[in-house]
């Protein structure tokens, strides 16, 4: 089966910078990507990380290593609009491709 | 362009109805999801169909069955609710010829069962 592994709340300053770990196990695996959730709305896309190392897409930048099952994701600059649940989520390849997995996701809580 | 559709946006059912929630993509993707989120649990795969044809089960796919009518829709059906499936189903869809496969989610429908 598959497991994904983050912490449930990170909180921090306003202009401050937060990693957010996730580690994972499961067979199959093709690639992670990480979503921004604010309350009531729908997940939205980050970042994806199909091979090892840094990926940056302005002031967020995902890291992915395949040996060790591990993943973070970091919030560079934070605002308070960053506050927001963030999941990480792994595609599995499977008979059928296109099976997407989410983590249970971490409430990242900004304070002024 | 209006990406992933779902409706209803809320409901409310007694246990031991059933009801079908609709799905709709308009981006030529290929994979579609239903997914529930419940506080603090994160999104939970129910069902999934990699492409028109075929569904596969996520890891909660019990009370559920799904059906994959073209390329565009995808539903999820209820046949006989449970308080336990009170819950926001997310709706989504990626592309799957390979890379990113970002994954595009409707706005959710608020089920509740009493």
């Amino acid at each position: 089966g598959q497991s994904l592994e983050q912490p449930s709340e990170v909180t921090a300053v306003e202009g401050a910078i937060v990693q957010i770990n996730c580690t994972y196990q499961t067979s199959g695996f093709y690639g992670l990507s990480w979503y921004q959730q604010h309350d009531g709305g729908a997940p939205t896309f980050l970042s994806y990380n199909g091979l090892d190392g840094l990926e940056e897409t302005g002031r967020f930048s995902s890291f992915l290593s395949r040996s060790k099952g591990y993943s973070y994701l970091l919030l560079k600059e934070l605002q308070m609009k960053d506050s927001a649940s963030y999941f990480c989520a792994v595609r599995v390849l499977t008979d059928s491709w296109g099976k997407l997995q989410f983590g249970a996701g971490t409430q990242v809580v900004v304070t002024p | 362009n209006a990406g992933v559709t779902q409706t209803p946006k809320f409901q409310v059912l007694k246990t031991g109805q059933s009801m079908t929630l609709q799905c709709a993509q308009d981006m030529n993707h290929n994979s579609m999801y239903w997914y529930r989120q419940d506080p603090g649990m994160g999104l939970r795969l129910i069902y999934y169909s990699a492409s028109e044809g075929t569904t596969d089960k996520g890891e909660v796919p019990n009370g559920y069955n799904v059906s994959r009518l073209n390329k565009r829709e995808f539903s999820l059906r209820l046949e006989s609710a449970a308080p336990s499936q009170t819950s926001v189903y997310f709706c989504a869809s990626s592309e799957t010829s390979g890379g990113v496969g970002e994954a595009f989610f409707g706005q959710g429908t608020r089920l509740t069962v009493v």
